[in-house]
């Protein structure tokens, strides 16, 4: 099983600043079948960015994604107030597909 | 995009069939997922379903293998997840989702990122 580490598990940002989410495979992703998810309070996760880099339907160009391999990032240029919530980082490249533990992006 | 149906509260050891229903025609054949979150935690991945043309295999997560199934009919669109032998540890929150593996001839799909609003299943005495 890939386990994904993510880090921070909270990153305190103030609007406007740069958000910057990390997550680390124990195995290779050879395919590159990385995605990262949004949920917020009571909501269900909202998919973000898949194979990496390439932006969900609708998800603004201050979403990007990057990373190879182990180690990918999630970032977000300058974070607005809806931006706040918690993200997941989700490797579907191998069996069993597994998440991260989420990262909690709050308002400092 | 997708509505999830059949959660509720069973006794440890009870059953339950959670449905999942695809709009029209536009999931038929794609690869699909189940996954859960437990209150307060972190999403489990849960079961996959593969498209019939690719043979329609399944795959579980190691806590749930030998009591979940998943199951699908395409004529009416549905996708379902039968619990059986359940734990109080498989209280959670299940949503049904497209998988982002997909063959190439689907990879339309996967930036519309569908998932369902989720249905709850509480296992307690």
């Amino acid at each position: 099983e890939i386990v994904l580490t993510q880090s921070p598990d909270t990153l305190p940002l103030s609007p406007g600043e740069r958000a910057t989410v990390s997550c680390g495979a124990s195995q290779n992703l050879t395919r590159g079948s990385l995605a990262w998810f949004q949920q917020k309070s009571g909501q269900a996760p909202r998919l973000v960015l898949f194979d990496v880099s390439t932006r969900a339907t609708g998800v603004t160009d201050r979403f990007g994604g990057s990373g190879s391999g182990t180690d990918f990032t999630l970032t977000i240029s300058r974070v607005e107030p809806e931006d706040f919530a918690v993200y997941f980082c989700h490797q579907y490249d191998a069996l069993p597909y597994t998440f991260g533990q989420g990262t909690k992006l709050e308002i400092k | 995009h997708l509505e999830e149906s059949g959660g509720g509260l069973t006794s440890p050891g009870g059953s339950l069939r959670l449905s999942c229903a695809a709009p029209g025609s536009t999931l038929t054949d794609a690869a699909m997922i189940w996954v859960r979150q437990a209150p307060g935690k972190g999403l489990e991945w849960v079961g996959r379903i593969a498209s019939k043309t690719d043979g329609g295999s399944t795959d579980y997560s190691a806590p749930v293998k030998g009591r979940f199934s998943v199951s699908r009919d395409d004529l009416d669109h549905k996708l379902f997840l039968q619990m059986d032998s359940l734990k109080t540890e498989d209280t959670a929150i299940y949503y049904c989702a497209l998988d982002l593996s997909q063959d190439i001839r689907l990879w339309y799909l996967r930036p519309l990122g569908y998932w369902g609003r989720g249905t709850l299943v509480t296992v307690s005495s």
